[in-house]
């Protein structure tokens, strides 16, 4: 299987922060890598797909990066609807697996 | 619009069955793979199990192989699973997920479905 590092656990930022996320793979998945948003009692919403092709209907504050191993997830100016949970997947490879998620929290 | 729309969870006990069911639509049901995706209580997410358009391939996570079988009726717009020998850990939110065009990311999720293993 491969692991994700996904870095930080925990993000305490304020609104219109520039903030980054970052997924690390044990191994290299090309660009089979996804970012999801979860907001608390809600299913996660697809942001990016293909590493850094951005979903239909997502804000373009929101922009993905890397490939290999090492992936970024970006949000240009943060909103207040963007405090919430991220998660990164990868498809690469069985079983598809997510990385440990990162909290984005209120500073 | 799509829609995903799980149900069957449960209270059950340790080694008992289960099955939850996913009605689909807004989209052309046969025509996309779909995927369970499960998530334990304030935890993160986990990848559980793979189906694709005609049912003729199906992928599990080790922790379900054996246990857990994904089926699916492409005349009922439907998505299934079969839970056997239920675990404590097995304890979660049940999501099913549209895959968003075969290659593995998931753009469309249900609400998901409740099961909880507990004697």
């Amino acid at each position: 299987a491969i692991w994700m590092t996904q870095s930080p656990s925990l993000l305490s930022a304020s609104t219109g922060d520039r903030v980054t996320i970052s997924c690390r793979m044990s191994q290299g998945i090309s660009s089979y890598l996804a970012w999801y948003q979860q907001k608390p009692g809600k299913a996660p919403e697809l942001l990016i797909y293909a590493a850094s092709t951005l979903q239909s209907g997502v804000p373009s504050r929101f922009s993905g990066s890397g490939s290999g191993t090492d992936f970024t997830l970006t949000i240009s100016c943060l909103q207040s609807e963007d405090f919430a949970t991220y998660y990164c997947q990868q498809y690469y490879s069985f079983p598809r697996t997510f990385g440990q998620g990162t909290k984005v929290e209120i500073k | 619009e799509v829609q995903l729309v799980e149900s069957g969870g449960v209270v059950v006990q340790p080694g008992g069955s289960l099955r939850l069911s996913c009605a689909a639509s807004g989209f052309t049901f046969d025509d996309y793979t779909m995927h369970w995706v499960r998530q334990a209580p304030g935890k993160g997410l986990e990848w559980v199990s793979l189906i694709s358009w005609d049912g003729g391939s199906t992928y599990y996570a080790d922790s379900v192989k054996g246990r857990f079988t994904i089926s699916r009726d492409n005349s009922k717009n439907s998505l299934y699973l079969q839970m056997n020998s239920l675990r404590t850990e097995d304890t979660a939110l049940y999501y099913c997920a549209k895959d968003i065009d075969g290659s593995g990311s998931f753009d469309y999720w249900g609400q998901g479905t409740l099961v909880t293993v507990s004697s």
